[in-house]
């Protein structure tokens, strides 16, 4: 079982700023680490898969860079919009036979118009 | 194309009862996994299934079962229903491979009464 923290937890912040999540996962039996977004009634969309030390990967105003020596990633988001207004959700995926994914609870965005 | 469906979107049960909740993934998609959403937690990984076999299970107690039919599609039941069941119950599908992502479902709203 994968121990995912996600922070901060929640977060709010204006229209046009630019902000950042952390997620931290076990840095052993590491095999790749997956990005969703989730907002409110829908399903989880998913953003991003990165599996190799130093990936850095980029949608939009949306990016997100990896360290799996250390067991963390970031995601970035560049002058913050009211619809990326989501709870943002890490997933890494590890260990032999292991396709599921091991969800951390999320950081929850708020945009203020 | 169409996307994951689940069925029924809302469901309510009464303690001890069984639930019975249905998947139909992608198509083309061979692997179906079951999440659970309680209130106040993360997605909890419950079940993955793939070309017909249960892969991996989570760490849920044995009245949570499910199967998966030749086309793919699968059913998750929950027996012995008790108060802390209740949740949304999220499916996802993915061709397969590792380190493809997986696509949600907008899930199954279980109530237990």
């Amino acid at each position: 079982i994968l121990n995912v923290e996600q922070s901060p937890q929640s977060l709010h912040v204006q229209e046009g700023d630019s902000t950042n999540f952390t997620c931290s996962f076990p840095s052993s039996n590491f095999y790749a680490l997956h990005w969703y977004r989730w907002e409110t009634a829908k399903s989880p969309e998913a953003l991003f898969v990165m599996t190799l030390n130093g990936d850095e990967k980029k949608k939009g105003r949306i990016s997100a860079t990896l360290n799996t020596k250390e067991g963390y990633s970031y995601l970035y988001i560049k002058g913050s919009q009211p619809e990326d207004s989501a709870t943002y959700l890490c997933a890494p995926q590890g260990g032999a036979g292991s396709y599921q994914l091991t969800f951390g609870k999320g950081t929850k965005l708020s945009v203020i118009p | 194309e169409a996307g994951v469906t689940q069925s029924p979107t809302h469901l309510i049960k009464t303690r001890g009862q069984q639930a019975t909740l249905r998947c139909s993934p992608i198509s083309g998609h061979t692997s179906v996994y079951w999440y659970q959403q309680a209130l106040g937690l993360g997605l909890q990984f419950l079940l993955w299934y793939d070309e017909g076999e249960e892969r991996n299970r989570g760490n849920f107690p044995p009245r949570f079962s499910g199967r998966q039919f030749p086309n793919y599609s699968s059913e998750l039941n929950v027996n012995a229903l008790e108060l802390e069941d209740s949740a949304l119950y999220l499916c996802a599908s993915s061709p397969g491979d590792r380190n493809t992502e997986a696509f949600f479902g907008q899930g199954t709203r279980l109530t237990v009464v």
